[in-house]
């Protein structure tokens, strides 16, 4: 079955720093794709990297890149020179592809980051 | 403005009622879901639509009724409202794309206590 966990509820991280969240994953389907969200305490959700099941080479995004290790099934999420602006609720989701019939889209339960000053 | 909104931000309501939280969207995505996100629980999809009259049951399904008559709207019904039900509903868009690599787009939220 479909199964996003992330492990860590909370992490800390001083300002300027690198941090890696992580994310594992278990699907049955060969073809899926990996998100990672960003919810602010303001509350809206915001798209920070992507990366698919058949991508040879980790996704990169400015300071958001994913470490995805497909034999692992896991896509963790690392966050160079941290800004206080990084504190927020992240979440890492995987969509199915057509062998599983639906692309149903799950998240994990989320890992809150602080960064300290 | 294109985009996609919820309403009602917030809603207070008691247990029985009947009480339906609207989802419109403007980009005429294909793909829309209902989420609930509760503390320690992450964003748990309650339903998702893969076009119009297209629905499909997500992993929290039970209590929860939804419809898409027109590719812009997907309302969430609750059929009969419980305290298990309090929590923020997050209305979600998205396009395919190749290999699935379209982002979701999600409403601001919808607030939802039940006394």
């Amino acid at each position: 079955a479909q199964k996003i966990t992330q492990t860590q509820p909370g992490m800390f991280v001083q300002e300027k720093e690198a941090v890696t969240l992580d994310c594992t994953y278990d699907t049955s389907d060969p073809s899926y794709g990996l998100f990672w969200y960003k919810q602010p305490s303001s509350g809206e959700m915001i798209f920070l990297i992507y990366q698919g099941s058949y991508d040879q080479q980790n996704a990169t995004e400015g300071r958001y890149s994913l470490n995805f290790q497909k034999a692992r099934k896991s896509a963790n999420l690392v966050i160079s020179a941290s800004q206080l602006g990084d504190s927020a609720m992240y979440f890492c989701a995987m969509r199915e592809g057509p062998e599983t019939g639906g692309f149903k889209t799950i998240f994990g339960a989320g890992t809150r980051l602080f960064v300290k000053a | 403005d294109a985009g996609i909104t919820q309403s009602p931000r917030y809603k207070i309501t008691e247990t029985g009622r009947q009480v339906t939280l609207m989802c419109h969207q403007t980009w005429s995505h294909s793909y829309m879901f209902w989420y609930r996100q509760d503390l320690g629980h992450g964003l748990r999809l309650i339903y998702y639509s893969a076009a119009a009259d297209i629905t499909d049951k997500g992993e929290v399904p039970d209590g929860y009724v939804v419809s898409r008559s027109k590719t812009e709207n997907f309302p969430l019904t609750l059929e009969s409202a419980t305290r298990s039900q309090t929590s923020v509903y997050f209305c979600a868009s998205s396009e395919l794309g190749a290999y699935s690599n379209q982002p979701q787009h999600f409403g601001d939220g919808t607030r939802l206590s039940i006394l």
